[in-house]
């Protein structure tokens, strides 16, 4: 019973390349979710979807994509990484909204 | 614009006391308000659900109350152990969900 699982757990980058992160759920849930976390800043939602080929963005959206093409994947990219995208990255998942969500335990990126 | 604050950063309380922690939030009309603790290198882990027409929810030792017209919600932890030390971090549903900063919770045996 894996949850929600996140690769890669850390990653470093150079300013300007990009990468995805990956996400995944096993139990079916329609809603998923990405945030990131800062110090003294708490999650906040960038992008999310409430279910296959629907996504729509969430607070802080900008040098960042997401993709639903199934129920279990929600893949993150960084078109072009920026210094200030390093932060701890997570994503959750919930049956809908208005449900707990599960969270994986965070990719920690860095972009140097 | 939106808003949702956790009134500590931090919290330190002896063993076997009562924790109280609070989220306040303007400029917002939330159907849901959750709880979760989050320890350090993990993902957050949702404690409490309550809904904008309850007042207060419980599980074991943990409490939760939601005063919309205050736009404040109430988390307490009570005869607090040492395990319960972490973050506790609220969250607001509306179209999406939005977290608070969180608050670090000590407990001191």
């Amino acid at each position: 019973n894996a949850g929600v699982t996140q690769t890669p757990k850390f990653q470093v980058l150079k300013t300007g390349q990009s990468m995805t992160l990956q996400c995944a759920q096993d139990m079916n849930h329609e809603y998923m979710s990405w945030y990131r976390q800062d110090p003294g800043m708490g999650l906040r939602l960038i992008h999310y979807s409430v279910g296959a080929g629907i996504t729509d963005q969430g607070e802080v959206p900008n040098g960042y994509n997401v993709s639903r093409s199934t129920t279990e994947d929600f893949p993150l990219r960084l078109l072009s990484a920026a210094p200030s995208q390093t932060s701890v990255y997570f994503c959750a998942s919930s049956p809908s909204l208005g449900q707990p969500q599960h969270f994986g335990d965070g990719t920690r990126l860095s972009i140097l | 614009s939106q808003k949702i604050e956790q009134n500590s950063e931090a919290l330190n309380i002896q063993e076997g006391k009562t924790a109280t922690l609070t989220c306040n939030y303007t400029n917002y009309s939330p159907a849901y308000l959750q709880w979760y603790r989050q320890d350090p290198g993990r993902g957050p882990v949702f404690l409490l659900l309550i809904r904008e027409n309850e007042k207060e929810k419980r599980k074991e030792r943990l409490k939760v109350t939601f005063d919309t017209t205050l736009k404040q919600s109430l988390f307490h932890i009570t005869a607090s152990q040492p395990a319960d030390s972490a973050t506790y971090l609220c969250a607001l549903e509306g179209n999406d969900m939005r977290f608070g900063a969180g608050t670090r919770l000590t407990v001191k045996p």
